[in-house]
């Protein structure tokens, strides 16, 4: 059973607002991804990272930020929201044991108006 | 680089029909491929998965044989139910150590109608 929790699961904000969505996994994986998921399903991968102080930018340009101070915790951050960043955002993460297995989390819905 | 296309959807089958779902792709080497599935309101989960050529993935009645000569990866159960209904991803692991950048079909829509 895959343990990834996302916070919050729905969120409703107004453009200009700065949001911080969390991410964190209980598995010990050093490898850890944000997807944005569009209403016609596909996922772009817009963030990952191989372990503490390690980013980088995924496929899909994003105005978001992340970091990753902490093996379990990879918060996702949007300065200045804007209705184009509503979306879906998946976090998922993964080890090198499981021949590339993604443990995905619930997902966050924001919705920006 | 790699790729992986998967039929499109939305699928509506009655309760008790055969799925199949096609799922092809293109990759240098010898990815590992899977089946995820996403039910309403949830993240996704694996479903399936095979890392070798001619592995069968198996689980919940589903299965997906990796074929190399073919390049494909289809989903097949033999009778669905209504708890089915979900959408389904394609996705392939490139092969090798360090990173490994998972590939995502586009999705499949399953609708199973009793």
């Amino acid at each position: 059973e895959a343990d990834i929790y996302q916070t919050p699961r729905y969120l409703v904000i107004g453009t200009g607002k700065k949001i911080t969505l969390e991410c964190s996994q209980t598995m010990g994986h050093d490898k850890m991804y944000w997807y944005q998921q569009d209403p016609g399903m596909e996922l772009h991968l817009i963030h990952y990272s191989y372990g503490v102080n390690s980013t980088e930018k995924g496929d899909l340009s994003s105005e978001s930020t992340v970091s990753r101070i902490r093996t379990e915790h990879f918060p996702l951050t949007l300065e200045s929201a804007r209705p184009s960043h509503t979306s879906q955002y998946l976090c998922a993460s993964s080890d090198d044991t499981k021949a590339g297995t993604q443990y995905f989390g619930p997902g966050t819905r924001l919705l920006v108006l | 680089g790699n790729s992986v296309t998967q039929m499109e959807g939305p699928v509506t089958l009655s309760e008790e029909a055969f799925l199949t779902i096609n799922c092809t792709y293109t990759a240098t080497g010898y990815p590992s491929l899977f089946w995820y599935v996403q039910y309403p309101g949830e993240g996704l989960q694996l479903l399936l998965k095979a890392t070798k050529a001619d592995d069968k993935g198996s689980n919940k009645g589903f299965e997906a044989t990796y074929r190399k000569e073919t390049t494909s990866f289809h989903l097949e159960k033999g009778s669905v139910q209504v708890s089915d209904s979900a959408v389904y991803f394609c996705a392939l692991s490139g092969a090798g150590g360090g990173y490994q950048k998972v590939t995502f079909g586009t999705g499949t829509k399953l609708q199973v109608i009793p």
